[in-house]
């Protein structure tokens, strides 16, 4: 198992570019999320799906976009980047069976990202 | 909703013992711990349920008080490998409303 899997590691966009991030995950894990985390603080949640064909806005998503077409992949768009976007952004997946706890989520290695 | 943590910060000398709060206005159904080492991903310690569970692996084991809302990480006799920011995360209800604390970065120098 590969776990979960980003790309790419690291990007340095110009201000009002776009970009994809890519995320994989090989656990058939339902819940997939993605974070963005400033220096020095905290996770603050982009967006989520419960799964296939089913996202939901978190904290933060202004200026992104999600789809999750399938299980396995759930891809984070960047439409006119800007530099307060600059931060480490983590996808992670976990399993939920409804009427029980969330399972532990699982990180990607995060895509270091640089808008200037 | 985001839960309270405390303190922010806590530096130790190997071996001392260290406590960290995670507090909630909400009710809450479950409370997550994660580390965090630095310019690495959040890795997994421990999920606890409500019901006052006390779960714990090596030196480090959590509680969750219910009543208060509240649960607590102990690390106890701390090692060098310790050091990281610690995360709590809370669930409101069933696979709802997660959202992470702000974290509570712990040194230990030798």
């Amino acid at each position: 198992n590969a776990g979960v899997t980003q790309t790419p590691k690291f990007r340095i966009l110009k201000i009002g570019q776009s970009m994809t991030l890519q995320c994989t995950q090989d656990m058939n894990h339902n819940y997939m999320y993605w974070y963005r985390q400033d220096p020095g603080m905290g996770l603050k949640l982009i967006y989520y799906s419960v799964g296939a064909g089913i996202t939901d806005k978190g904290e933060v998503p202004n200026g992104y976009n999600v789809s999750r077409s399938t299980t396995e992949d759930f891809p984070l768009r960047l439409e006119l980047a800007a530099p307060s976007q600059t931060s480490v952004y983590f996808c992670a997946s976990s399993s939920f069976i409804p009427g029980q706890a969330l399972y532990e989520q699982y990180f990607g290695p995060g895509t270091r990202l640089t808008v200037t | 909703q985001q839960p309270v943590q405390s303190p922010q910060a806590v530096i130790l000398r190997e071996g001392e013992d260290a406590v960290i709060n995670c507090s909630s206005s909400k009710a809450l159904y479950s409370v997550h711990w994660y580390r965090q080492k630095h310019g690495e991903a959040p890795v997994f310690l421990m999920i606890l349920l409500k019901g006052g569970e006390q779960k714990g692996h090596d030196k480090i084991s959590a509680s969750f008080n219910e009543k208060k809302q509240q649960s607590s990480l102990y690390l106890t006799a701390s090692q060098l490998s310790y050091s990281g920011t610690y995360f709590c995360g809370t669930e409101i209800y069933y696979g709802q409303n997660f959202v992470f604390g702000p974290g509570t970065r712990l040194s230990v120098l030798p």
